[in-house]
């Protein structure tokens, strides 16, 4: 069990939006750390969705954001595309465990 | 611009050293960022290796620290992983990447990925 928490899947149809949680603790996010999450399609290398827990790099679309509060993380997706379906991670850093990476969750386009 | 390249052995023996490099073109590794190393075994999650700034500084997992060393070689712009006493358990995908402005953790430019299988 990963120490960055994320559902292991969510789903929604076109064009709704959803949300992927991840919840960490007092010696990751609760204790200032960055946020940021990827985006894995099937047999490619991950890309970055978003750092420094709310900042999209360049080329990636206004449809996704993330937030930070507390001992949590979120990321959402708006207007969802049939070329959402993949695998998302959240990863932050550990006071006592250095980078972490969340276990993961499937998102699945209906 | 910025371009990796993982590149070393495909199989490596139990109890032996997975050896990694990562070439950069389009960017000097001497300029600035932290230079990592994430790994995937085979239907699993991503997992952070560690990260070195062009300076040597680095930052390790606990969970391999006892196993792990990053290397970086400014004069070839590449930067190097080095996994002792390996098993089966250290079947991946191996990624190089390089961060954010700043952070140690975070992997912004990656590049292909090199499967590395441990086997007899």
């Amino acid at each position: 069990q990963s120490v960055l928490t994320q559902p292991p899947s969510v789903s929604g149809a076109p064009g709704q939006r959803v949300t992927i949680s991840c919840t960490g603790s007092s010696s990751n996010i609760g204790a200032g750390y960055d946020v940021h999450w990827y985006q894995q399609l099937p047999g490619t290398a991950p890309k970055l969705l978003i750092y420094g827990n709310s900042n999209r790099p360049s080329g990636v679309p206004d449809r996704f954001s993330g937030s930070k509060s507390g001992t949590s993380a979120s990321l959402a997706i708006t207007g969802l595309q049939a070329e959402d379906e993949a695998d998302y991670y959240c990863q932050s850093y550990d006071s006592r465990l250095s980078g972490l990476f969340g276990g993961g969750t499937k998102l699945t386009v209906l | 611009q910025v371009q990796l390249q993982e590149s070393g052995p495909g199989l490596v023996k139990p109890s032996e050293t997975l050896s990694l490099t990562c070439a950069v073109s389009g960017y000097s590794i001497s300029s600035d960022y932290y230079w990592g190393w994430i790994r995937q075994p085979p239907g699993k999650g991503l997992e952070w290796i560690g990260s070195i700034y062009h300076s040597g500084s680095t930052y390790y997992n606990p969970s391999l620290k006892s196993r792990v060393t990053i290397s970086v070689d400014t004069s070839k712009n590449h930067f190097s992983l080095k996994l002792s006493s390996v098993t089966a358990a250290d079947t991946a995908v191996y990624y190089c990447a390089r961060g954010t402005h700043g952070s140690v953790v975070s992997a912004e430019v990656w590049g292909k990925g090199t499967t590395v299988t441990v086997s007899s």
